[in-house]
């Protein structure tokens, strides 16, 4: 039964480039959210999206960010024109419901490095 | 604003050496509270869920423990492989996110 999985597990991208970070939930699971980790930050909550909708985008910066999450392949957030400033962990959760007595399930996360 | 605070930032302890890492919260109408272990490079692994003063829950040598302000994470005769960082979380009764702390630091010496 595998987890939450996150690839690729590190990116490297030149200022101005894509990034595009991928996430499949566990099995059964049609939540994901996305939380971003500054160093020596906490988690910070980013997007929290179903089956082909975005519920809550009240964390995604305003501009270059964009997540989703298809009926069919995994949830994506992608990064457009990449500052410095976007270097970060990246992490991805799951739930199988929105009701979060038991926590989320963390993938391993994707550390991404502008340069 | 909502505010989670975890104490202290680093913890260094003897192995056997037990002690107590703190979280304090103001947040508006708390839904749960919530401690992760993460392990470097990689994700936050839940431990606990705790969701009205006075309640505990324990797992191994780890005892959660909540009040209205601030919770704690109790660590019995810890062992070398409880190095980690101790995440707190909370999520309040509106709103679909987690609320972190910065985590603490735990390292154990044999």
């Amino acid at each position: 039964n595998a987890g939450v999985m996150q690839n690729p597990r590190h990116l490297v991208r030149r200022r101005g480039q894509e990034a595009r970070l991928r996430c499949s939930p566990m099995k059964g699971h049609s939540h994901v959210y996305w939380y971003r980790q500054l160093p020596e930050e906490g988690l910070k909550f980013m997007v929290y999206l179903q089956k082909e909708n975005i519920i809550d985008e009240s964390g995604m910066p305003k501009e270059r960010f964009s997540a989703e999450f298809p009926k069919e392949g995994p949830s994506i957030l992608r990064i457009q024109q990449v500052v410095r400033g976007d270097s970060a962990a990246y992490f991805c959760a799951s739930s199988p419901t929105a009701t979060l007595g038991y926590g989320y399930t963390f993938g391993s996360g994707t550390r991404l490095t502008v340069v | 604003e909502d505010q989670v605070t975890q104490s202290p930032e680093a913890l260094r302890l003897q192995e056997g050496e037990s002690s107590s890492l703190n979280c304090s919260y103001t947040v508006s109408g708390l839904r749960g509270l919530f401690w992760y272990r993460q392990d470097p490079g990689k994700g936050p692994e839940f431990l606990f869920t705790l969701y009205s003063a006075g309640e505990e829950k324990e797992k191994e040598r780890l005892k959660a423990t909540l009040t209205k302000k601030e919770s704690f994470l109790h660590i019995t005769a810890p062992k070398p492989e409880d190095s980690a960082t101790y995440l707190c979380a909370v999520h309040h009764a509106t709103g679909n996110q987690f609320y972190f702390g910065t985590g603490t630091s735990l390292t154990v010496i044999p």
